[in-house]
């Protein structure tokens, strides 16, 4: 039950995009098409934002968009804005009928 | 409106058991799985435990197994988290969420802060 790596921080301008990789493994990300993303801000509960890799829940913007590849998945947030600050965790169904989080990403908006 | 409504939580001796209740309103509880995720001050979040829509299927992080349970009660839309053996390490805020996939839990409950002391 290892963790999924992402990277620690990343950062952009406002209206730039910017893209979250998730790295797993053939037993987790690699073996299903069972990736979510979640938006986590300060003292709140996490937002659910892409799941099944690549699927809006009704409500979010199209900005936020969700992809994969191998054992990569990837979440990419176009026209950055202000509100957009915040952690981003990837999370994956594993062959073991468990999930994973990834370790958390903090975006920067500059 | 759709809620997920938590209680239980509080402080708690190393060794101490403590339940955290999950209680649903507006949706047909029946109709998802649900999964508790925790995460320790100031750090990520951790899955905890997981059941399936019909209660098939059961499973925990390894750090909880024998140590957890999970259970649903259908008639009363709640979902219950049985901690028993705590440890400073089980300190955080623990989370309630309702699936819509097998990995996409689209709504979440207020957060319950359980602070083991030892």
């Amino acid at each position: 039950q290892s963790a999924l790596t992402q990277p620690a921080s990343v950062s952009g301008s406002p209206g730039q995009s910017i893209t979250i990789s998730c790295s797993g493994a053939s037993s987790d990300i690699g073996a299903y098409k069972y990736v979510a993303w979640y938006q986590q801000h300060p003292g709140k509960a996490p937002k659910l934002i892409i799941y099944d890799v690549s699927t809006r829940p009704s409500g979010i913007s199209n900005r936020f968009s969700g992809s994969k590849s191998g054992n990569t998945a990837s979440l990419t947030i176009s026209g950055l804005q202000a509100e957009d600050e915040a952690d981003y965790y990837c999370y994956s169904y594993t062959n073991t009928v468990t999930t994973v989080f990834g370790g958390g990403t903090k975006l920067t908006v500059l | 409106q759709v809620q997920l409504v938590q209680s239980g939580g509080g402080v708690v001796q190393a060794g101490r058991s403590l339940r955290l209740s999950c209680a649903a309103s507006g949706f047909p509880f029946t109709n998802h799985g649900y999964q508790w995720v925790r995460q320790a001050p100031g750090k990520g979040l951790e899955w905890v435990a997981l059941i399936w829509v019909d209660g098939s299927k059961i499973n925990y992080v390894d750090s909880v197994k024998g140590r957890f349970t999970i259970s649903r009660d259908n008639p009363k839309s709640t979902l219950y988290l049985d901690m028993t053996s705590l440890r400073a390490e089980d300190t955080g805020v623990y989370y309630c969420a309702r699936d819509i996939s097998v990995a996409g839990l689209d709504q979440w409950g207020q957060g319950t802060l359980v602070t083991v002391s030892s």
